[in-house]
């Protein structure tokens, strides 16, 4: 099993500014890397997949980058709703794997 | 639109099982793969299998595989997760999340989630 490694577990980012969130693989998981955005009592937004692509309706502010183990999600200028836990997934081998999130919080 | 809408929450003595639905809507239900994804209290998200709605293949998380079963009614566009031989751990959210299409390829990446629903086991 890929285990996923988010980090750090929480950050403090002053809105406006810029915020990036760093996700490592095991192994190898090519460009088959999602991130999500999750709010409190709501199910997962899926942000980007394939590394690098934003999903359908995603702000432009939100880009992802990175391929094999090492991944990261950039939040160009932090927006208030963007407070929130993000998790990475790959989704290059069974069994599908989550990282243990990161609580992005305002300072 | 496109959606999926679970069942409502259950609560279940340890031991017991649990059969939760997912009825999808808005979409060729046969064209996209469900995972089942469920999160504890306070805990992260955690995938715990996925099937084909075309051809019923499944894929489960190694942990679970002994204890679940995903299936699907294609006449109905629904999905299942069965859960059996309950445990106190087992409480969670439990969702369930369509593959992603984006014009040109799928992808297992889950654009499509199901509201929740709650499971707690509890004696």
């Amino acid at each position: 099993e890929i285990v996923m490694t988010q980090s750090p577990a929480t950050l403090s980012v002053s809105p406006g500014e810029r915020a990036t969130l760093s996700c490592r693989a095991s192994q190898s998981v090519s460009s088959n890397l999602a991130w999500y955005q999750q709010k409190p009592g709501q199910a997962p937004r899926l942000l980007i997949y394939g590394a690098s692509s934003r999903a359908t309706g995603i702000p432009a502010r939100f880009s992802g980058s990175g391929s094999g183990t090492e991944f990261t999600l950039t939040i160009s200028s932090l927006q208030s709703e963007d407070f929130a836990v993000y998790y990475c997934q790959q989704y290059n081998n069974w069994p599908f794997t989550f990282g243990q999130g990161t609580k992005l919080e305002i300072k | 639109q496109v959606q999926l809408v679970q069942s409502g929450a259950e609560v279940k003595k340890p031991g017991a099982s649990v059969k939760v639905s997912c009825k999808a809507s808005g979409y060729t239900f046969t064209s996209y793969g469900i995972s089942w994804v469920r999160q504890a209290p306070g805990k992260g998200l955690e995938w715990m299998g996925w099937i084909s709605a075309y051809n019923g293949n499944t894929n489960y998380a190694q942990k679970l595989q002994d204890r679940v079963t995903l299936t699907t009614d294609t006449s109905t566009s629904t999905a299942y997760m069965e859960l059996r031989s309950l445990r106190s751990d087992d409480t969670a959210v439990y969702y369930c999340a369509r593959d992603y299409y984006d014009g040109s390829g799928y992808y297992d990446a889950f654009e499509i989630w199901g509201q929740g629903t709650m499971v707690t086991v509890s004696s």
